[in-house]
């Protein structure tokens, strides 16, 4: 157990529809990192967290957002939907601004159908 | 940290011979790495780091090798068990910029 914690754990929804992806970071660690990870591939790195602030983009879409809130969790939302979205999405933590070992959440299943 | 998406290379051993698993970095001022282990439908979880001072770390039964010159990171597995069945991704923290970068990852395949 890594002290990540995702809820939930599978979500299937439709396309066009909005969810909400949420993550409690360990205890202690200031940073948040949000992953997409499809069927056999690697970790794509969408954004990360940095008490409170966002401090790394990457290739997340304009239809998703995050935020992290003053108790450091943090939410990823994923709007207007579509079948490519369906995916695994992971959270990670770690205790500083990046480059350090991070520790990652279980991961949310999401099938748009 | 980033990565590439792209299919997976596969590495299959018999159960009890040794995995050696390889990773490629692409940064020279790289100072510190670390192997994770995923399991199907899990997340990453970390296995073993070393920084760039060393060349050798050993945790219980995995070691990593890293060759600076090259810049070639190993995990290696001794006696390879089917729990060890996964996909292993090597991280680079990437200097200046304090963030990971990731490999594209290696499934490892343990046959009975």
């Amino acid at each position: 157990d890594s002290g990540v914690t995702q809820t939930p754990k599978h979500l299937i929804t439709a396309t066009g529809q909005r969810v909400t992806l949420r993550c409690s970071p360990r205890s202690g660690d200031l940073s948040v990192y949000w992953y997409q990870q499809s069927l056999d591939q690697g970790l794509q790195f969408l954004i990360q967290y940095y008490n409170g602030e966002e401090r790394a983009k990457g290739n997340i879409l304009e239809r998703f957002s995050a935020q992290q809130f003053p108790d450091l969790h943090s939410e990823l939302n994923l709007s207007s939907l579509e079948l490519g979205d369906s995916a695994l999405y992971f959270c990670a933590s770690s205790v500083a601004t990046g480059g350090e070992t991070q520790y990652f959440g279980p991961g949310t299943r999401l099938l748009v159908l | 940290g980033e990565s590439v998406g792209l299919h997976l290379p596969t590495l299959s051993v018999q159960e009890g011979d040794n995995s050696i698993i390889n990773c490629a970095y692409s940064n020279s001022a790289s100072d510190y790495f670390i192997w994770y282990k995923q399991e199907s439908g899990k997340g990453p979880q970390f296995i073993i780091d070393i920084r760039s001072n060393m060349d050798k770390r050993q945790g219980q039964r995995v070691t990593v090798l890293l060759n600076k010159t090259v810049k070639h990171l190993s995990l290696q597995i001794a006696a390879t068990q089917p729990g060890d069945s996964a996909v292993y991704f090597c991280a680079e923290n990437a200097g200046n910029n304090r963030k990971l970068i990731w490999g594209l990852g290696t499934s490892l395949a343990v046959n009975p």
